[in-house]
């Protein structure tokens, strides 16, 4: 069974700095994606960002970037120019790739809580 | 532009009720799932469903059932409540096979106390 470690359970920032929360994984697949997922205050959870395994380019989406080491079994999110929406639970997941694809096979961490300091 | 959709919000239970959690989603997703949430604990997949008329049990399906008689609704019946399933409840979709990115979509989630 596939393990997720997230070993910082709250962290908070000031505004317009940089911030990375980290995520570690087991698994002995080869084949997986890897997630950040995002709970602000009594709203929906949203996909921050993906990153396909096979892939050794780290993804990014605007201020947001990951810093994926297979080898370690790494997987880290950097929040560049923090601002105050940013503030919210964030989840790392890892899901084994399957015949349905695999979303069944989603496996959560226990979730850092951000906050942002204006 | 409703997305997937979850009543009630928020439920207060005694000991032994019954009770249906509804889900729904406006997006054609074949796949759809109830998590619980629970602090220090993350999100645990309870059941899911790959399309109309299949179930399957996640990690910690006991005291609850689900049916998926159409590709829109993914209800979730607590059949005899217990304190232990004090908890917030997720519903989430998403598209399955080629194509498919693995992104889930989530419903805003249902906050059940059980007395």
């Amino acid at each position: 069974a596939q393990t997720v470690t997230q070993s910082q359970p709250e962290m908070s920032v000031q505004e317009a700095e940089t911030v990375t929360l980290s995520c570690t994984y087991d698994t002995s697949e080869s084949n997986y994606y890897l997630f950040w997922y995002k709970q602000p205050p009594s709203r929906q959870m949203i996909l921050v960002i993906r990153q396909e395994a096979y892939k050794q380019q780290n993804a990014t989406e605007n201020r947001f970037s990951v810093n994926f080491q297979k080898a370690a079994k790494s997987f880290s999110l950097k929040i560049s120019d923090s601002q105050l929406g940013d503030t919210a639970m964030y989840f790392c997941a890892f899901m084994k790739l399957g015949d349905n694809f695999g979303n069944e096979k989603l496996t959560f961490g226990t979730g850092t809580r951000l906050t942002i300091i204006p | 532009n409703a997305g997937v959709t979850q009543t009630p919000k928020f439920q207060v239970l005694k000991t032994g009720q019954s009770m249906t959690l509804q889900c729904a989603q406006d997006m054609n997703h074949e796949y759809m799932s109830w998590y619980r949430q629970d602090p220090g604990m993350g999100l645990r997949l309870i059941h899911y469903s790959v399309g109309a008329g299949i179930t399957d049990q996640g990690e910690v399906p006991n005291g609850y059932n689900v049916s998926r008689s159409t590709t829109e609704d993914f209800p979730l019946r607590l059949l005899s409540a217990a304190p232990s399933q004090t908890s917030v409840y997720f519903c989430a979709s998403s598209n399955l096979g080629q194509g498919a990115n693995g992104e889930l979509f989530f419903g805003e989630g249902s906050r059940l106390t059980v007395l």
